[in-house]
């Protein structure tokens, strides 16, 4: 069974930078599914953030591109991947969850199967 | 960007009904990248529908997805207590690709 988890800090102060990891299990990070950080916030909905090939290719959301940095770690001892995002504001506060890109033995279909439970991340002093 | 509307904001139905809800693209969307989330409080998105019509593995037959073009459609035939929840469709277009997200649909007894 695929499983995600992420992890971080709870509460990150304006100007700061937001870290959270996204631990795989379940599933080879060596494969051909894009993972993605996506964020929810009563005001924005949910927003995509970006994804990450396990070649290290990424893909960020225009808007946030200028802030964020993912990185992946596909060693089968250390199955996970990550998110940076800097100089915060109140705005960032979000429920943050990491999701796999659903793709058959065919295809991907740029759709997300399997998410984190999500983690909730305050920006505040 | 290619911004998804979707309507009704709220639905209100009782179980047994049949719920249909719309996702609107403001230009065309190919129907390979049309995808349906059902999310609980407190709980993830769950995929439901990929490629605007196929269901996800587990996904009972009940839920079903038809559209093309700019105009998409989720519809339950027969709702049970369980599908009280609500409902986002997503889209992914371009490359490097860029995926958004409708406001969603709440759906309440």
């Amino acid at each position: 069974q695929v499983q995600l988890q992420e992890s971080g800090p709870g509460l990150v102060k304006p100007a700061g930078t937001l870290s959270l990891t996204c631990a795989v299990s379940g599933a080879s990070m060596s494969r051909n599914n894009w993972w993605s950080w996506v964020r929810q916030s009563p005001g924005k909905g949910l927003e995509w953030i970006g994804q990450i090939h396990p070649s290290g290719n990424t893909n960020y959301n225009p808007s946030l591109r200028s802030r964020v940095t993912m990185s992946i770690d596909t060693d089968t001892s250390k199955s996970q991947f990550s998110l940076k995002l800097n100089s915060v504001t109140a705005a960032d506060t979000a429920v943050y969850y990491c999701a796999r890109e659903y793709c058959s033995a065919e295809r991907c279909y740029m759709s997300f199967d399997y998410w984190g439970q999500g983690i909730l991340v305050t920006v505040s002093s | 960007e290619i911004v998804l509307t979707q309507s009704p904001g709220t639905l209100s139905l009782s179980p047994g009904e049949r719920a249909t809800l719309s996702c609107r693209a403001s230009q065309s969307v190919s129907s390979n990248f049309l995808t349906w989330y059902q999310q609980k409080p407190g709980q993830a998105p769950r995929l439901l529908i990929y490629g605007a019509s196929s269901r996800a593995t587990g996904i009972p037959d009940r839920f079903s997805g038809r559209g093309s073009g700019t105009d998409f459609t989720l519809t339950i035939s027969r709702l049970e207590p369980e599908d009280f929840a609500v409902y986002y469709c997503q889209q992914s277009d371009g490359s490097p690709p860029m995926f958004t997200f409708g406001q969603g649909t709440k759906l309440e007894i």
